[in-house]
């Protein structure tokens, strides 16, 4: 059964760092590009991110280029998702999700509020 | 690639038959996804590359189309089926609709 769970989401000050990680679970983990997607209260769903399989492409929605940073430990079956410069826009449930190029598995999302 | 769902929100009785419409702002070939999303869940994937049933998804749904005009079908509408339902294209990057909301009247 594949699953997919987040984690490091939580309260943090506008400007301030944070870091989420997704371990994966039920599948080949290093096979598959992974992407982070997010959804703001009340809100659609916006892709954020994407990397490949081994690591060395990875891809950002202009709004987040230069503070978002996606990396993965295919070692330890886990993405990540590094946030710098946290914005009052950056408040949203962030999901990771298995890429085939639809997202055909996802995480079950972890929060991430943006307040001071 | 903007992608522009309706209605925003539909109201339809148990049983009928629902269709919910998704338009690409250009040609993305089938490169469609549908997703359901039910209040406080993660979506779920129901259908790609257009018309393409995912593994497990009851057969009531189904989708069609393929250049810019989209839409998914429930064909019997049922209690479990209220949900927020979004579109997504992955034919440049990934964009995805702003949702149709699925009540039952």
């Amino acid at each position: 059964e594949v699953q997919l769970m987040e984690s490091g989401g939580g309260l943090v000050q506008p400007g301030r760092s944070l870091k989420l990680s997704c371990a994966a679970s039920g599948f080949t983990y290093n096979n598959y590009v992974m992407a982070w997607v997010r959804q703001a209260p009340t809100k659609g769903l916006e892709w954020v991110a994407s990397i490949s399989t081994g690591g060395g492409n990875t891809y950002y929605r202009d709004s987040v280029k230069g503070r978002f940073t996606i990396s993965r430990d295919n070692a330890k079956n886990t993405l990540y998702l590094q946030i710098d410069s946290l914005r009052s826009e950056d408040t949203a449930t962030y999901y990771c999700a298995k890429s085939v190029p639809y997202f055909d598995y996802w995480g079950q999302g972890v929060m991430v509020t943006v307040s001071s | 690639i903007q992608m522009t769902q309706s209605p925003s929100l539909l109201s339809a009785s148990v049983g009928d038959r629902v269709t919910l419409s998704c338009k690409a702002g250009q040609n993305i070939n089938n490169y469609l996804a549908w997703y359901q999303q039910k209040l406080g869940e993660a979506p779920k994937l129901l259908i790609y590359n257009a018309n393409s049933l995912q593994t497990g998804i009851p057969s009531r749904f189904s989708g069609s189309g393929s250049g810019t005009d989209f839409t998914v079908t429930i064909s019997s509408l049922q209690p479990e089926d209220v949900a927020t339902y979004f579109c997504q294209q992955y034919s440049s990057g990934s964009t995805f609709g702003s949702g149709t909301k699925l009540e039952i009247k």
